[in-house]
C-alpha cells in the first residue's frame, strides 16, 4: 500500500517530442505529489508538485496530470530538449503522519538531438 | 545561498575500514534525512532527524550503520565495519521547518566504494 508504481524504467524522446511519465499509487492517504529530476552526479531536485485537490498543473514545459479516482499521476514534459535528459522520480506523501516521501523507481529520459 | 553540503564526493576504503560522511543541511531547515541510492534499490530513506532528534532510524540497514546530528548545522553517517554491498551514493537532504512537505533539497552525495 505504500509503494509508488512508476513506469517506464527508460525513455528515448525525439527532440521537441513529448516525454510522458506514469506513475501509480494505492495509498489514499498520500496528499502530495512531488516530481523530482536528477542529473547525473546531482543529488535529486525537486522539479514540480500537485495536490490531490487540482487535476492539472503546468510549470513552463512540465505539467502533472492528476487522476485522483484513478489514483495515478503523469509527468508531461512538452517540446522535449536534450537539456532534458535527466532521472525522473515521482513521489507521494501523506503530510498529515510521518515525514517519509515514498518514491518511485525512477525514469531515466534520453532526448536525442 | 549555498545549499546542502555534504563531503567526501567520493570514498574509496578496503571492507573492514570505517567510513564516515559528512553533511551540513540548508541553514534554517530544520530536518535532515539520509539517504541511499543503488541501481538496484533506488532511493531509500535510511534515516532522518527532526531538530537534531532522530525520528525515524528504521531505514538503517544494520548496526554497522549509524547517524548522528550533533547540532543544527552538522550530521555524520558512520558505518562500521563498511561491507562492499555498502558501496551507493549516500546523499543528505534538509527541509524547511513547519508543516511537512514534499521538498526536500539534496547535497550531491558521497559516492562510496568499498573494495
Amino acid at each position: 500500500q505504500q509503494q509508488v508504481k512508476q513506469s517506464p524504467q527508460s525513455l528515448i524522446v525525439q527532440k521537441g517530442g513529448i516525454s510522458i511519465i506514469n506513475c501509480a499509487y494505492e495509498n489514499t492517504a498520500f496528499d502530495y505529489f512531488p516530481w523530482y529530476q536528477q542529473f547525473p552526479g546531482k543529488g535529486p531536485a525537486l522539479l514540480i508538485a500537485i495536490r490531490p485537490d487540482v487535476s492539472e498543473k503546468k510549470e513552463g514545459r512540465f505539467t502533472i496530470s492528476f487522476n485522483k479516482s484513478a489514483k495515478q499521476f503523469s509527468l508531461h514534459i512538452m517540446d522535449s530538449q536534450p537539456g532534458d535528459s535527466a532521472t525522473y522520480f515521482c513521489a507521494a506523501i501523506n503530510t498529515h503522519s510521518n515525514y517519509q516521501l515514498i518514491w518511485g523507481a525512477g525514469t531515466k529520459l534520453i532526448i536525442k538531438p | 545561498d549555498a545549499g546542502v553540503i555534504q563531503s567526501p564526493r567520493h570514498e574509496v576504503t578496503e571492507m573492514g575500514q570505517e567510513v564516515t560522511l559528512r553533511c551540513k543541511p540548508i541553514s534554517g531547515h530544520d530536518y535532515l534525512f539520509w539517504y541511499r541510492q543503488t541501481m538496484m534499490r533506488g532511493l531509500e530513506l535510511l534515516i532522518y532527524f527532526n531538530n537534531n532528534v532522530p525520528i525515524d532510524d528504521s531505514g538503517m540497514p544494520e548496526d554497522r550503520f549509524s547517524a548522528k546530528m550533533p547540532n543544527a548545522s552538522f550530521s555524520t553517517l558512520k558505518i562500521q565495519p563498511s561491507e562492499p554491498r555498502d558501496s551507493a551514493v549516500y546523499f543528505c537532504a534538509s527541509s524547511l521547518p513547519g508543516t511537512a512537505t514534499g521538498e526536500l533539497f539534496f547535497g550531491e552525495g558521497s559516492r562510496l566504494t568499498v573494495l
